[in-house]
């Protein structure tokens, strides 16, 4: 199993453009997310899924959309990329919230840098 | 809405000693799940132990132990026989078992250095 895989590691944009974060995970995880890692700041929801065809915002959701087609993939898209979305990005899958054995699996990471 | 906080931003140890990293959160829920995550220099973040609130006995996972202290709110991660790969950051979160919800708090971090 790759585990959660992320691309790019790392990406420059400008102001106004966009782009598609991708994360795809071979576990057959329901549940995923996306979180920001800025500094002094820990991680944050921006949006997750509990399953192909729902997603749900949330702790910092704004400039961004995700979609969730398939159980594999959970693609995060900046409309408008601003200069405040610089950040590190993170994604992770997990089995469910149902069990007490659940873990979240977090990918690598994507460093986004915006001009 | 619950929070997390890791009053210790940095944080010493000389190799094979023990230390102790904080955490506090606030949650009027009476049960919860809390975790330590571990983050090294790769960016990864890993798992480092995990902690459901009905449970009284503390997690263990080898040199990794934890003091969850239901009542006063705390949740403090140590570090037994420190090695040089421990060094990294550590993250303290806070998940809610209410159905539906997947939402992790995560605190902001303690950066972990181990002195050879």
């Amino acid at each position: 199993n790759a585990g959660v895989t992320q691309t790019p590691k790392f990406q420059v944009l400008k102001t106004g453009q966009s782009m598609t974060l991708q994360c795809a995970q071979d576990m057959n995880h329901e549940y995923m997310s996306w979180y920001r890692q800025d500094p002094g700041m820990g991680l944050r929801l921006i949006h997750y899924s509990v399953g192909a065809g729902i997603t749900d915002q949330g702790e910092v959701p704004n400039g961004y959309n995700v979609s969730r087609s398939t159980t594999e993939d959970f693609p995060l898209r900046l409309l408008s990329a601003a200069p405040s979305q610089t950040s590190v990005y993170f994604c992770a899958s997990s089995r469910g919230i149902w069990t007490t054995q659940e873990t979240q699996y977090f990918g690598p990471g994507t460093r986004l840098l915006v001009l | 809405a619950q929070t997390v906080t890791q009053s210790q931003p940095e944080m010493s140890v000389q190799e094979a000693e023990t230390v102790t990293l904080s955490c506090t959160y606030d949650t009027s829920e009476s049960d919860y799940y809390l975790f330590w995550y571990k983050q090294p220099p790769s960016r990864q973040m890993i798992l480092v132990i995990r902690q459901e609130a009905y449970k009284q006995q503390n997690a263990t996972e080898n040199r990794f132990s934890v003091n969850f202290q239901k009542a006063a709110k705390s949740f403090s991660l140590k570090i037994s026989d420190s090695q040089l790969g421990d060094a990294a950051m550590y993250f303290c979160a806070y998940r809610s078992p209410r159905p539906g919800t997947y939402k992790y708090i995560f605190g902001t971090g303690t950066r972990l250095k181990v002195l050879a």
